[in-house]
C-alpha cells in the first residue's frame, strides 16, 4: 500500500462502548482524513486533521495525530449500532492526493 | 448528501466486451478521481485528473483509460473486460487544493463473466 494501514482489521463491539481504530503511514503528509463507509456504497469523509494538529473533536469523534510516529487514531465515544461499517484514514502527500488505508470494520452490536 | 454520480450500480457483463463507467458531479471540482476497491476493502488509486484535459495514472497499474473532457465529467473505459476486471470502482472529486475533503459516488460493482 501506498499509504495507510489501519489497525484493527476487525473490531466488535456491544453499543455503548467506544471503539478506536488505528492507521499508521508511511511518508510525511499534508492532512489526514477519517472516512466512513456503508456496505456497498461510498465514502463519506468524517473528519480533517492538519499535520500541525494534534487532536481534533467532532460530537462522538476524537481523531489525534502523531506525526513522528506517523499514526492517527480514530475515537468513537458512546457507539450506537449505526456506526456499524468500515472506517479508512487517508492520507493527502499534497494537491489532494488521497491515499486509503486497508480499513477497520467495525460492528457495533445492539 | 454529495452531488456525484455513478452509473450504473450493478453491471455483470462477459469477457471481452467493451464497458463505460460513468461518474458526474454539479460541484465544479477540478480533481477528481477513480478508484478500484476489492473484497479485501483497500481502496487503489487507479486514474486522476486535475480539471479538463488533464489524466494521469495512479499507484495501481489498470487496463482501464479515462477522459475528461468536460469539468463534471470522468468516465473509465474498458476496452475488452476480463474477469480479473472484477471489482468495485468508486469515483471521487474534490476542490484542487489540500486541506478539503473528498465526495465519493455510490460507486459501480462490476462482474465480468
Amino acid at each position: 500500500s501506498q499509504q495507510g494501514e489501519e489497525d484493527p482489521q476487525a473490531l466488535s463491539i456491544q453499543e455503548g462502548e467506544n471503539a478506536t481504530m488505528n492507521c499508521s503511514y508511511k511518508t510525511s503528509i499534508n492532512n489526514l482524513q477519517w472516512y466512513r463507509q456503508n456496505s456497498g456504497r461510498g465514502l463519506v469523509h468524517l473528519i480533517l486533521i492538519r499535520s500541525n494538529e494534534r487532536e481534533k473533536h467532532s460530537g462522538r469523534l476524537r481523531v489525534t495525530l502523531d506525526t513522528s510516529k506517523k499514526s492517527s487514531s480514530l475515537l468513537i465515544t458512546a457507539s450506537r449500532a449505526a456506526d456499524t461499517a468500515s472506517y479508512f484514514c487517508a492520507t493527502d502527500v499534497g494537491g489532494n492526493q488521497f491515499y486509503f488505508g486497508t480499513g477497520t470494520s467495525l460492528t457495533v452490536i445492539p | 448528501e454529495a452531488d456525484i454520480y455513478q452509473t450504473p450500480r450493478y453491471l455483470v457483463i462477459g469477457t471481452g466486451k467493451k464497458i463505460t463507467l460513468e461518474c458526474s458531479q454539479t460541484m465544479g471540482h477540478d480533481k477528481m478521481y477513480w478508484y478500484q476497491q476489492d473484497p479485501g476493502m483497500e481502496l487503489h488509486l487507479i486514474h486522476y485528473s486535475y480539471g479538463v484535459n488533464s489524466t494521469e495514472k495512479g499507484d495501481l497499474s489498470s487496463e482501464s483509460t479515462v477522459s475528461r473532457i468536460r469539468t463534471e465529467h470522468f468516465p473509465l473505459t474498458l476496452e475488452s473486460a476480463r474477469p480479473s476486471h472484477t471489482s468495485q470502482y468508486l469515483c471521487a472529486s474534490s476542490e484542487y487544493f489540500s486541506g478539503t475533503e473528498a465526495f465519493f459516488g455510490q460507486g459501480t460493482r462490476l462482474t465480468v463473466v
